[in-house]
């Protein structure tokens, strides 16, 4: 049964930490996303990849959220310094070449 | 630019109960896919299905059932006999097809409370 795994799943830190998000995705797949989650803002998209490379970060605050995909089997979403309105919860999904896309169970940051 | 509206930000049913929730959507594209995503207490996004806007038929998976009207731009979804299990948040989403595939444009989630 494949499964997108994320890590941690839980993080708490304090302001002006770095914090880093991993992903596995699914094998085959060849499309990763990062979402965020927060009660205000609903899911959104931040950066996705396509064969690895970035194809949108636009709904990424790039001064201090970065995203890479280093090999196949691996996604980062790093946030450096991390600030108190990063709390949320962020999920990896994997995206098949038919358009299906499946989530991860999501990493809850919280910056105090 | 693209947009979905789930306009009941709440429902509560009894068990055994039928319930529909309502999607609308926006889009200027002529082929796009469209998704339900089922999220429990337990935090997970669950996929539910898929639908191609070329395929206009209606799907039915166990309780579970969708009923897609290009016309109206709504794609709507029922759960015959709700239980339990079934509260959750759920979210109704579109994306692009084509060299933009992916992406989805979520809406803002109705959360299904069914009581026993």
């Amino acid at each position: 049964d494949a499964r997108v795994t994320q890590t941690p799943r839980d993080k708490v830190t304090e302001m002006g930490q770095e914090v880093t998000m991993r992903c596995q995705p699914i094998l085959g797949h060849n499309t990763v996303f990062w979402y965020r989650q927060t009660m205000m803002q609903g899911l959104e998209l931040l950066a996705y990849f396509r064969n690895r490379a970035p194809l949108d970060d636009s709904g990424m605050p790039k001064d201090r959220f970065s995203a890479e995909m280093p090999d196949a089997t691996l996604a980062t979403l790093k946030i450096q310094p991390s600030e108190p309105r990063d709390s949320a919860v962020y999920f990896c999904a994997s995206g098949s070449a038919s358009g299906e896309q499946y989530f991860g169970p999501g990493t809850r940051l919280t910056v105090t | 630019a693209q947009k979905v509206t789930q306009a009941q930000t709440e429902i509560s049913v009894v068990e055994k109960e039928d319930v529909t929730l309502d999607c609308v959507y926006e889009t200027r594209d002529t082929t796009y896919y469209l998704f339900w995503y089922k999220q429990p207490p337990s935090g997970e996004l669950v996929f539910l299905i898929r639908r191609n806007s070329f395929d206009e038929q209606n799907e039915i998976s166990g309780r579970y059932s969708w009923n897609f009207q290009k016309s109206t731009s709504s794609f709507n979804f029922t759960i015959t006999a709700s239980q339990v299990v079934d509260s959750a948040v759920y979210f109704c989403a579109l994306s692009r097809v084509g060299t933009s595939y992916g992406k989805l444009t979520f809406g803002q989630g109705t959360i299904l409370t069914v009581h026993p």
